[in-house]
């Protein structure tokens, strides 16, 4: 059974810092990664997708890197800005029709 | 605003009471999928459909019915409301679910629906 898992659950950065995200899955047969941002009582944004057959994507200030072989993903964020406050998910897609969740990072950014 | 449009907001139930959550989207997405969000768990999947006449069952099926007659709509029922159902719950669609293009496996969500059992 694919599990996604998550680490840190909480990340406190000061304003300025580059930063890392991780996320982990246990089988390495999936389809695609997406990263998601999640505003308190909102929904889910999607940031970015990773194709199986992708190393990484970027976007902006944002970079995300797949390692099928290994189940791991990091998404990196650079100059963090208090905006970037929110909950990142990660969501793997097995194959199939279903997405899988990990439980989200939740990150706040101090001025 | 093209997307993913849920009703209602929020919902209080008395347990044992029955709902019907709504989800319409306008993007003519053959995919769409119901979760719910609940502390600590990340979102599971409950019911999930990949166009219209067509649904199946996720990971936490139990106590809901979905039907998808139209693309644009995927309502999600409650049976019969209990304590535990008490959460967030989102609606979720995506153009196709099959390879090909990246970016029509991309889920869009809508706002979501809390809903508190009693």
């Amino acid at each position: 059974k694919q599990e996604v898992t998550q680490i840190p659950a909480a990340l406190s950065v000061p304003e300025g810092e580059n930063l890392v995200l991780n996320c982990s899955f246990t089988d390495s047969a999936i389809y695609n990664l997406q990263w998601f941002r999640q505003d308190p009582g909102k929904g889910l944004t999607s940031l970015l997708l990773i194709q199986s057959s992708q190393r990484e994507q970027t976007s902006g200030r944002l970079n995300a890197s797949l390692d099928k072989s290994s189940g791991r993903s990091t998404l990196y964020i650079a100059a963090s800005q208090p905006g970037d406050s929110a909950t990142y998910l990660c969501a793997v897609k097995p194959g199939g029709f279903k997405t899988i969740f990990g439980a989200g990072t939740r990150l706040f950014v101090k001025a | 605003n093209a997307g993913v449009t849920q009703t209602p907001k929020f919902q209080v139930l008395k347990t044992g009471q029955s709902m019907t959550l709504q989800c319409a989207q306008d993007m003519n997405h053959e995919y769409m999928s119901w979760y719910r969000q609940d502390p600590g768990m990340g979102l599971r999947l409950i019911h999930y459909s990949v166009g219209a006449g067509i649904t199946d069952q996720g990971e936490v099926p139990n106590g809901y019915n979905v039907s998808r007659s139209t693309t644009e709509d995927f309502p999600l029922r409650l049976l019969s409301a209990a304590p535990s159902q008490t959460s967030v719950y989102f609606c979720a669609s995506s153009q196709n679910t099959g390879t090909g293009i990246s970016g029509a496996n991309v889920l869009t969500f809508g706002a979501g629906s809390r809903l508190t059992v009693l």
